[in-house]
């Protein structure tokens, strides 16, 4: 079953504007991971952020997180063309006798599309 | 570093026959994870190796199956195929045994498809 779930399914904005994607969650994690995909291709890795924090950048990246809310969201600001992918959350959850369940379970994506 | 790397690219199959798929993480790395991806049911968890022990599976039929050896290369075999195991199917490594630290990195993808 999905434990995430992106939000919206799909996003189109033009170059320059920034792009705010939505992940939420239903059990008690150890981190929260976004990826990118280019059609059809391996997943690339953008950002982890661990349970204790609460916001991290990395370049034109900003994600938060909300463990009280269950939910995350990833910023791209100034977007691009080369943008254009989707983007998955995924979650390591947190099993009820602690350490991993040594899994990363995705949502559904959101497809993000950049306007030249 | 050389990433994850996952051979073959591509592969089509006929329904019955099985496959084999393999997996190099990056070096150094002990844990080796595979997904399916497909368009209906997103990405997937199969089953993860540390140290050559599977530590966790998915919910799959026991046709797909797994191992991993001593240099922590991983090998992925489906037996009977059926039309619904097309998918592209990706491995991804890390470095230790999971927790908050703990990076996934994902191979470019075997895509199978199923004939």
């Amino acid at each position: 079953s999905q434990q995430g779930e992106e939000d919206p399914q799909a996003l189109s904005i033009q170059e320059g504007e920034n792009a705010t994607m939505n992940c939420s969650y239903k059990t008690s994690i150890n981190n929260l991971q976004w990826y990118r995909q280019n059609s059809g291709r391996g997943l690339v890795h953008l950002i982890l952020i661990r349970s204790n924090e609460r916001e991290k950048h990395s370049g034109r990246l900003r994600v938060t997180l909300d463990t009280s809310k269950k939910s995350s969201s990833l910023l791209i600001t100034a977007s691009r063309a080369a943008d254009t992918a989707s983007y998955f959350c995924a979650t390591d959850q947190l099993p009820n006798s602690g350490g991993s369940n040594y899994k990363l379970t995705f949502g559904k994506g959101t497809l993000l599309t950049v306007n030249p | 570093k050389a990433g994850v790397t996952q051979t073959p690219r591509y592969l089509i199959k006929t329904r019955g026959q099985q496959v084999t798929l393999s997996c190099s993480p990056i070096s150094g790395h002990r844990s080796v994870s595979w997904y399916q991806q497909t368009p209906g049911q997103g990405l997937q968890f199969l089953f993860e190796y540390f140290s050559e022990t599977q530590r966790n599976k998915g919910n799959f039929p026991g046709r797909f199956s797994g191992r991993q050896f001593s240099n922590s290369r991983s090998e992925m075999n489906v037996s009977t195929l059926e039309l619904g195991d097309s998918a592209l199917y990706l491995c991804a490594s890390r470095f230790t045994s999971g927790g908050a630290l703990d990076t996934q990195y994902f191979g470019p993808g075997t895509r199978l498809t199923v004939l």
